[in-house]
C-alpha cells in the first residue's frame, strides 16, 4: 500500500547550521507534499508546500526540493534558529488521501 | 476567519464509559479528518467526512466512530473506552476531500482515560 518514509527520526543541529528532512514515497499518483511543524502542546501547522509540477520551493529560511523521478522530497532550514525546535511531519497527498510520515524531532543545540 | 475549532479542550473519562469530541471546521471547509496522536508518535488516521459521508477510514476498531452535519460540523465518539485511548485527538478541515489540499488543524482534544 502507500506509504512515506520518513528519516531522520530525531535530528539535533547547532544553531546557525542547516538542517535537511526527508522523506520517500512510494505512489506515482501524488500530487501534493506539504510539510507541517508541530511545536511542543501546539497543533501542526503547515509551513510550506509543493506540487508535483514544481521542483523546488523557497520561502525565506525555508525550501522543498521534490524529485519526481526518485519519489522523495526534503525540507531545507538553513539559519536555523531555537524557534525552530519542534516536530516536523512530511505528507504524500493524492486525490484520494494524505498519508503522513512519522515525524523528525528537530533539536537546535545553543 | 475563524479557525479550526474543537471542543473540549480536555477531558477525563473512566475506563468503559464513552465519549464525544466535536470539531467546527474553517467556515467554507467541507472535509473534516480526524487523528489519534499518542506521546511520541505521529499522526494516526482515523477517518475523513465530506459533505456528511465518512470519505476514508484507518485502521481503528469499531469503537471509534464520527458522523458530520450538514453544516460541516463534525462529532467523533468513543464507546466501551480503554487506557490506551488516552491521546490527543486532533481534528483537521480542507477544502475539498482527499489529500491534494492543506488541512487546518485545531488545538486538539486530549482525553485521559483513567
Amino acid at each position: 500500500g502507500e506509504n512515506v518514509e520518513q528519516h531522520p527520526s530525531t535530528l539535533s543541529v547547532q544553531e546557525g547550521d542547516s538542517a535537511v528532512i526527508k522523506c520517500t514515497y512510494s505512489d506515482s499518483a501524488s500530487n501534493y507534499f506539504p510539510w507541517y511543524k508541530q511545536e511542543l502542546g501546539k497543533r501542526p501547522q503547515l509551513i510550506i508546500d509543493i506540487r508535483s509540477n514544481v521542483g523546488e520551493k523557497k520561502d525565506q529560511r525555508i525550501a522543498v526540493t521534490l524529485n519526481k523521478t526518485a519519489k522523495h522530497f526534503s525540507l531545507h532550514i538553513t539559519e536555523t534558529q531555537p524557534e525552530d525546535s519542534a516536530v516536523y511531519f512530511c505528507g504524500q497527498g493524492t486525490n484520494y488521501q494524505l498519508i503522513w510520515g512519522a515525524g523528525t524531532k528537530l533539536i537546535i543545540k545553543p | 476567519k475563524a479557525g479550526v475549532t474543537q471542543t473540549p479542550r480536555y477531558l477525563i473519562k473512566t475506563r468503559g464509559q464513552q465519549v464525544t469530541l466535536s470539531c467546527s471546521p474553517i467556515s467554507g471547509h467541507r472535509s473534516v479528518s480526524w487523528y489519534q496522536q499518542t506521546p511520541g508518535q505521529g499522526l494516526q488516521f482515523l477517518f475523513e467526512y465530506f459533505s456528511e459521508t465518512q470519505r476514508n477510514k484507518g485502521n481503528f476498531p469499531g469503537r471509534f466512530s464520527g458522523r458530520q452535519f450538514s453544516n460541516s460540523r463534525s462529532e467523533m465518539n468513543v464507546s466501551t473506552l480503554e487506557l490506551g485511548d488516552s491521546a490527543l485527538y486532533l481534528c483537521a478541515s480542507s477544502q475539498i476531500s482527499g489529500g491534494s489540499y492543506g488541512y487546518t488543524f485545531g488545538s486538539g482534544t486530549r482525553l485521559t482515560v483513567v
